[in-house]
């Protein structure tokens, strides 16, 4: 079984409805990111979070919101779907950084969630 | 602008031929990220380098970061087409606690 999982996998939805995007992780990971993928922009930061209580905006939160539900859950939302949401959306976990040198924080990233907004 | 720039965006090669895709910062890094994306799929970590003049290899692929820590290079040596896809180099950056910026991928196709 996959470590991170995402529901839906693809999901085509019309502009104005709220749409909920699922992350579930069976790694034992505290730190839980959301990520869009669009083409020529790469991969851009919507939230994360270090744990439960945590929960932080990236450089594009704007138009989204998340809920960390448990340990091993969290989702994104969009609360009025539009157009220009269309794009490719990962969960990615990782695990609390030790902090010393030679430490580091490899991302596990979920499938994908594929979004369209017509 | 982006703060990280991979180059080049895209790359057709013909199979055995070797390749090298960039990944340069404006500011220094605390640590450098190597992800491949099959088509459509998640990423997988391929190796991260932290020190300044850091090479790492695994099978084919050879990662290095210079000793300014602020661009680093991918070597693919004798392609395959198993190599190909869409290569992300990330950047954790000093005091961002784990948060990763990425760069905006190279596309890489290997011919027969």
């Amino acid at each position: 079984d996959a470590d991170v999982t995402q529901t839906p996998r693809n999901r085509i939805t019309k502009t104005g409805k709220r749409i909920m995007l699922e992350c579930s992780q069976t790694k034992g990971h505290d730190r839980m990111y959301w990520y869009r993928q669009d083409p020529g922009l790469g991969l851009r930061l919507i939230y994360y979070s270090f744990d439960v209580k945590d929960i932080n905006k990236g450089e594009i939160s704007d138009g989204y919101s998340v809920s960390r539900q448990a340990q091993a859950k969290f989702s994104l939302s969009l609360e009025s779907a539009i157009p220009n949401q269309t794009a490719l959306y990962f969960c990615a976990t990782s695990d609390r950084a030790s902090g010393s040198v030679g430490s580091y924080n490899e991302q596990f990233f979920g499938p994908g969630t594929r979004l369209t907004v017509l | 602008s982006q703060e990280l720039e991979q180059s080049p965006q895209s790359l057709i090669v013909q199979e055995g031929k070797n390749l090298t895709i960039n990944c340069t910062s404006s500011k220094t890094l605390y640590g450098l990220y190597w992800y491949k994306q099959k088509y459509g799929e998640g990423l997988i970590f391929l190796m991260m380098l932290q020190k300044g003049g850091e090479e790492k290899s695994h099978e084919k692929i050879t990662a290095k970061l210079d000793e300014k820590k602020q661009q680093s290079s991918l070597h693919i040596t004798a392609s395959q087409p198993s190599h190909a896809g869409i290569y992300l180099c990330g950047a954790e950056r000093t005091g961002t606690a784990s948060k990763l910026t990425f760069g905006t991928g190279t596309r890489l196709q290997v011919t027969l």
